[in-house]
């Protein structure tokens, strides 16, 4: 089983903050790996897709990038709205994996 | 516009069976991958199960290999999972997703209850 690690997992930040989230893979993913979104009682949605593909609607201040077993999430000048769980998914290899999630708080 | 409707869930004792039903619109449900995504209270998400779109193969988490079975039924667009054997460990909100690998549209969610 392929396991994502990520980090941090709690973060408390102010809007405007640039935040940087990582998702390291146990094993070589290429680039099969997805970032989502939840809000508090709401379902996940998905931001980025393949490592650093945006996704229609999300807003330009998220973005991804890494390859291979080290991935990150970038949230540019952080809004209030963006305190929310990020999770990163593999579906690489089954059984398909999610991190454990990063919390991120808005001051 | 896309929707997934989840429902089927509630309370079940230990080793009792349940079938969890996605009702889908919006777009060509024979033509796309489904996943079935779990999440315990208080907890991160976990991969459950997942179609394939293009030959109907179907994939599970190894917790639950065996005793869950995922099927649709595409003249009714929907999607379901089939639960037997249920554990306490099993207790979560249950989403289902469009899509195989990247999940586009997620729905409301159905928490089953594994508990006597």
């Amino acid at each position: 089983e392929i396991v994502l690690t990520q980090s941090p997992e709690f973060q408390s930040v102010t809007p405007k903050e640039k935040v940087t989230i990582t998702c390291r893979a146990s094993q070589s993913i290429g680039t099969s790996l997805h970032w989502y979104q939840q809000k508090p009682d709401q379902s996940p949605k998905l931001l980025i897709k393949y490592a650093s593909q945006s996704i229609s609607g999300v807003p330009s201040r998220f973005s991804g990038s890494g390859s291979g077993t080290d991935f990150t999430l970038t949230i540019n000048s952080l809004e209030a709205e963006d305190g929310a769980t990020y999770f990163c998914h593999q579906t690489t290899g089954f059984p398909y994996t999610f991190g454990q999630g990063t919390k991120l708080e808005i001051k | 516009e896309i929707h997934l409707v989840e429902s089927g869930g509630g309370l079940v004792q230990p080793g009792g069976s349940l079938r969890l039903s996605c009702a889908a619109s919006g777009f060509t449900f024979s033509t796309f991958g489904m996943s079935w995504v779990r999440q315990a209270p208080g907890q991160g998400l976990e991969w459950v199960s997942s179609i394939s779109g293009s030959d109907d193969s179907t994939y599970y988490a190894d917790s639950v290999k065996g005793r869950f079975t995922i099927s649709r039924d595409i003249s009714r667009n929907t999607l379901y999972l089939q639960m037997y054997s249920l554990r306490p460990e099993d207790t979560a909100v249950y989403y289902c997703a469009k899509g195989q690998w990247e999940l586009y549209h997620w729905g409301q969610g159905t928490l089953v209850t594994v508990s006597s």
